[in-house]
């Protein structure tokens, strides 16, 4: 089964603890995404990867790492979390060329930092 | 600054009762205009990809429209199960890969 997966699903951690949630799709997808989701904000984009060791900057990356060694894994690393990074994670891959780019997302990552 | 917007945030329809949710965008220049369906505690799910001005998609009850500044997602005879919140995004020139999304409609379909 096509899918985009992500690991842990729910984590309750505390200020500056180092964390890594981890995304894996097993669709060869060369292009992968990280996204943030909180009330009233709507989806807003982390980080995303074109191919491996291919990484960019969306429109809120500050507090998070990323990093794109194998083309099904695109793990996101938050080095010291803070309450201000609570929030539903989702994790997206498309085929970079061709078809019509839709975005498959795994089913989120729910964060709360104490 | 590239912006997408959505309106209404909610909108509550009796079943059979057809409707408009709105996406209007600015961007520097149009690489693609998403809808995705999203249904709560679970990942959006892609419905349409629209590349330019005069292009219609349509996929059972929804159809989607594209102008220059921005598109409708047209839910004809809606069902309960169309409930969800629909979410519009754009891929723009300027910025390579990144896509920008609303922040949705909330869509209630009562039986």
């Amino acid at each position: 089964e096509a899918q985009v997966t992500q690991n842990p699903r729910y984590l309750i951690t505390v200020t500056g603890k180092k964390l890594t949630v981890t995304c894996s799709q097993n669709m060869n997808h060369e292009y992968m995404s990280w996204y943030r989701q909180d009330p009233g904000l709507g989806l807003r984009q982390i980080y995303y990867s074109m191919n491996v060791e291919v990484t960019d900057k969306g429109d809120v990356p500050e507090g998070y790492k990323v990093s794109r060694k194998e083309k099904r894994n695109f793990p996101l690393i938050l080095e010291s979390p803070s309450p201000n990074q609570t929030s539903l994670y989702f994790c997206a891959s498309s085929r970079r060329q061709g078809g019509n780019h839709e975005q498959f997302f795994g089913p989120g990552t729910r964060l709360t930092v104490l | 600054e590239d912006q997408v917007t959505q309106s209404p945030e909610a909108l509550r329809l009796q079943e059979g009762e057809s409707s408009s949710l709105n996406c209007s965008y600015t961007v520097s220049g149009l690489r693609g205009l998403f809808w995705y369906r999203q249904d709560p505690g679970k990942g959006p799910e892609f419905l349409f990809t629209l590349y330019s001005a005069g292009e219609e998609k349509e996929k059972e009850r929804l159809k989607a429209t594209l102008t220059k500044k921005e598109s409708f997602l047209h839910i004809t005879a809606p069902k309960p199960e169309d409930s969800a919140t629909y979410l519009c995004a754009v891929r723009a020139t300027s910025g390579t890969y990144k896509y920008i999304f609303g922040t949705g409609t909330r869509l209630k379909v009562l039986a």
